[in-house]
């Protein structure tokens, strides 16, 4: 079952901040975040793990409820470079490999 | 430390030919992934190799697909008398050997197919 992102599109000036959010339907094992630049790869941001865990880098963090299943990924003071589509991957199996995506979510960061 | 490499980058088929997509790991990972992204779409998890290995192909069609991760050189991804319906963008991930609790997936620039 694919996991339901939201907002589909988000449109921020730079300087503000953004939260993606992302569920399921399943128990999660791990949520994986990445984050894709038109006709490039996506590059990882984070992994989360089950056990309800938060994380973070720089100005991009994440949070995990296990309980609700769902993920959601914070963006501070975004950037111009923050720009592309979000992704999240579940692993609702325990395979540490399966991963199913969400359809993405569009941040658009203006100057 | 050089990433994920695909090739081509592009490739043009006419229905009915076929289409060999190769995927070159991050060196020292041995765990390759292929994922099919269709326009506005988010990635399919399609199958999951280890050297001479498929370990888990449950997101392949039954008929056409196939692949494989050779002893020697990069994994391949095959698709015979391809249709139009097969047009997408493929991307392979590598990993490197499992970690409990879940692993970094790193991916390539992805392969852009395109059934005329």
């Amino acid at each position: 079952q694919q996991p339901v992102q939201s907002p589909q599109a988000v449109i921020l000036r730079e300087g503000e901040d953004a939260v993606i959010n992302c569920s399921s339907s399943k128990a999660l094992y791990s949520v994986h975040w990445y984050r894709q630049k038109h006709g490039e790869a996506p590059v990882f941001l984070m992994i989360l793990l089950k056990g309800g865990e938060q994380k973070g880098h720089d100005k991009i963090s994440a949070s995990f409820n296990e309980k609700k299943q769902q993920s959601s990924l914070y963006l501070t003071a975004s950037q111009l470079s923050y720009s592309g589509t979000y992704f999240c991957g579940t692993d609702s199996g325990g395979s540490n490999y399966k991963l199913t995506f969400g359809k993405g979510t569009l941040l658009t960061v203006n100057p | 430390n050089a990433g994920v490499m695909q090739n081509p980058r592009h490739l043009v088929r006419r229905r009915g030919q076929e289409a060999r997509l190769r995927c070159s790991p991050m060196k020292g990972h041995s765990h390759v992934y292929w994922y099919r992204q269709l326009p506005e779409e988010g990635l399919k998890f399609m199958v999951y190799l280890q050297k001479e290995n498929i370990i888990d192909e449950s997101g392949m069609p039954k008929e056409r697909f196939s692949a494989e991760f050779p002893k020697e050189g990069p994994s391949i991804l095959r698709i015979q008398q391809v249709v139009r319906g097969d047009s997408a963008a493929y991307f392979c991930a590598s990993s490197p050997p499992s970690l409990a609790g879940g692993n970094e997936q790193f991916f390539g620039p992805g392969t852009r197919l395109t059934v005329l």
